[in-house]
């Protein structure tokens, strides 16, 4: 199975602050198609999770600019410019290249 | 506008068999594949289940495989899982959640299982 790896964050973050969360896989997630299977989900305290980014850096419907994804085929990057307050809770990694689709652990954001 | 709504949870002895449900809407239910993903109380994400639009494929974890069986009827539209010998260690928020591309583009709300003595 593919290991996925997320650090953490120095909270409490300022508000206003450019934070970066990263998440490592222990297998390439670059496939021959070109694309990167990495998604990014944000869970907010008391909701079900919600998708931010996938590809590795194409933002979903309706999510802030302010989130952006980067990264190589192993390690990879989201980045939330100008902390919110509702940028408050539990950011996921997720590979999809293949069976079982896994998870990092999460990172918490707190603000300050 | 997607919706999925989970049903079925509840508290359940050890060994004994659940059967959850997910009802979908505001999307057409055959074109997609879905996803049931579990949550732990107080504990990350862990994905359980997959079975395409069609139900040619399906794929399970681990930790689940020979016990919980997905299926769909997409005349209904609507997600099942099937979960004998329940362990305490399957107790959890389950959510289902569509498929896009390999994402996981809309989920629930979740149903709780309770699994315990």
């Amino acid at each position: 199975d593919i290991v996925m790896t997320q650090g953490a964050l120095p909270n409490p973050v300022p508000s206003g602050e450019s934070v970066s969360i990263t998440c490592r896989s222990s297998k390439s997630l670059l496939y021959s198609d070109g694309k990167t299977y990495l998604n990014w989900y944000l869970q907010r305290p008391g909701q079900s999770p919600q998708l931010l980014i996938y590809w590795m850096s194409t933002r979903a419907s309706g999510v802030s600019d302010r989130f952006s994804g980067s990264g190589s085929g192993t390690d990879f990057t989201l980045k939330i410019s100008g902390v919110e307050a509702e940028d408050v809770g539990v950011y996921y990694c997720q590979q999809g290249l293949e069976f079982p689709r896994t998870f990092g652990a999460g990172t918490k954001l707190e603000l300050k | 506008e997607v919706q999925l709504v989970e049903s079925g949870g509840g508290l359940v002895q050890p060994g004994r068999s659940l059967k959850l449900s997910c009802v979908a809407s505001g999307f057409t239910f055959s074109n997609y594949g879905m996803n049931w993903i579990r949550q732990a109380p107080g504990k990350g994400l862990e994905w359980v289940a997959y079975i395409s639009s069609g139900s040619s494929y399906i794929y399970y974890a681990e930790t689940v495989k020979g016990r919980f069986t997905i299926s769909r009827d997409n005349a209904k539209n609507t997600l099942y899982l099937q979960m004998t010998s329940l362990r305490s260690e399957d107790t959890a928020l389950y959510y289902c959640a569509r498929g896009q591309l390999t994402s996981f583009a809309y989920w629930g709300q979740g149903t709780l299982v309770t699994v315990s003595s």
